[in-house]
């Protein structure tokens, strides 16, 4: 059972707008910056974004982050067949001295 | 370039102890915490334990304390994870990443662990 609550899996077809939700507390979420990471089929994850909403060069505008409270959000717009991936949030936890991983969400594209 | 390459996949029997590697190059190894993250097949990322190679200074999850121990070298910019005795339910893929770019990133390639009899 990961501390973050993420739904195992979402899907939209290419061009709409999707959103992941991530689910933590107030040691986690509630006080620390979120990052999301990428994970492609066979390979390693990769940062998508940092620090709540801040998005490495690497990924185009279409992907955005925000959080409210001791949850947060990763939003994919005019989704693409190559956005088909495992999405996964993680953030410090103050409470546990650690890291914390969500679930993961496997984003299927109609 | 900022790059970390682990060993390569290794097929172990339970009980049996193994040491994989991390290595860094194309920053300041010592400078940046080295993470170590599971992945059992067909599932989620799991956040095993940092090392901070400057000083070795180490945090596990409460999960992997005692069930692994992480260790630097920070002379041949490499980080260790290594298991004393395997079982099955050690099967997985596991990845190192640093914090040169941002909160892991980049990430190392992966090492696939496999413990069968």
């Amino acid at each position: 059972q990961s501390v973050l609550t993420q739904p195992p899996s979402a899907s939209g077809t290419p061009g709409q707008r999707v959103t992941i939700s991530c689910s933590g507390s107030s040691s986690n979420i509630g006080s620390n910056t979120v990052n999301w990471y990428q994970q492609l089929p066979g390979t390693a994850p990769k940062l998508l974004i940092s620090s709540t909403n801040q998005r490495p060069s690497g990924f185009p505008d279409r992907f955005s982050g925000s959080k409210s409270g001791t949850s947060a959000s990763l939003a994919i717009s005019g989704l693409q067949s190559e956005d088909e991936a495992d999405y996964y949030c993680v953030a410090w936890d103050d409470s546990l001295n650690g890291w914390v991983f969500g679930g993961g969400t496997k984003l299927t594209v109609l | 370039e900022v790059q970390l390459v682990q060993s390569g996949a290794e097929v172990k029997k339970p009980g049996e102890s193994l040491k994989i590697s991390c290595k860094g190059s194309g920053y300041s190894f010592a400078s940046y915490w080295i993470a170590w993250v599971r992945q059992m097949p067909g599932k989620g990322l799991e956040w095993m334990g940092i090392i901070y190679p400057g000083d070795s200074d180490t945090k596990y999850s409460p999960s992997f304390q005692g069930q692994v121990t992480i260790s630097a070298d920070k002379s041949i910019s490499a980080a260790y994870l290594q298991w004393s005795s395997l079982k099955a339910s050690d099967t997985a893929m596991y990845y190192c990443a640093t914090n040169v770019f941002g909160p892991f990133d980049p990430w190392g390639q992966g090492t696939l662990v496999t413990v069968s009899s």
